[in-house]
């Protein structure tokens, strides 16, 4: 069974950066991608689900969403099987839960998701 | 890239019949065979109910299923149940090779 594993809460102060991980085990398949999701809390769906990026752990090869480029990286150490996400310059609005999810490569689809990593940016 | 358009909410009696859309541009859903719809029950992680538009994964009920119309996707639940009170998102890969959520949907069992 894939388990994908994150790192804990975090609390920031505006301006500052973040770097949350997301460790996979149990046989992930042998081509896969891990995405990255975030949910600001309250009542969803008032805050919804926004695609932030997605890394192929075999090639490294990243995508990440045009409004997110400039402030996002995707890097990974793959003798651990561990993905992490880095957001940088954060502000309030960044304040979220951060998923990491597996998607088998090639199925377009999120099979396995992380159990979140609560993100809070204040001052 | 916008958030794909959803009804904040819609709700339905046990056993009834209700649709979900999910209304996008022809740089998603209007030009991807890859739509997947979400169920996110409260304090859980998403959960997909479908994928490529209308296909269901191994394990999810019978009672959901999906389509596509140009550029609005639609899912639906029939013969509604208590369980099927959650929030569903849409999700569409994009021209770009990036993808984006729906609004979401809050689902109400009356």
């Amino acid at each position: 069974q894939v388990q994908l594993v994150q790192s804990g809460t975090e609390v920031k102060r505006p301006g500052a950066s973040v770097r949350v991980s997301c460790k996979a085990s149990g046989n992930p398949f042998n081509n896969y991608f891990i995405h990255w999701v975030r949910q600001a809390p309250g009542q969803a769906p008032g805050q919804g689900l926004e695609w932030i990026g997605t890394i192929n752990p075999n090639t490294g090869t990243t995508r990440v969403a045009q409004m997110l480029q400039d402030r996002v990286t995707l890097p990974r150490d793959m003798s651990t099987n561990t993905m992490y996400m880095e957001v940088s310059s954060l502000r309030p609005d960044d304040t979220a839960v951060y998923y990491c999810a597996l998607e088998a490569a090639g199925t377009y689809f999120l099979h396995y998701w992380g159990q979140g990593a609560l993100v809070t940016v204040s001052s | 890239q916008s958030a794909l358009t959803q009804p904040a909410s819609v709700s339905g009696s046990p056993g009834q019949s209700i649709t979900i859309s999910c209304t996008g541009s022809s740089s998603d859903i209007g030009n991807s065979n890859h739509v997947s719809w979400y169920q996110q029950h409260p304090g859980k992680v998403p959960k997909v109910v479908i994928y490529d538009v209308n296909t269901r994964p191994l394990g999810v009920s019978d009672h959901f299923s999906g389509s596509k119309s140009g550029n609005t996707a639609s899912l639906t639940i029939t013969g509604l149940q208590a369980e099927d009170e959650a929030d569903y998102y849409c999700k569409s890969y994009t021209v770009t090779k990036t993808y984006v959520f729906g609004t979401g949907t809050k689902v109400t069992v009356l």
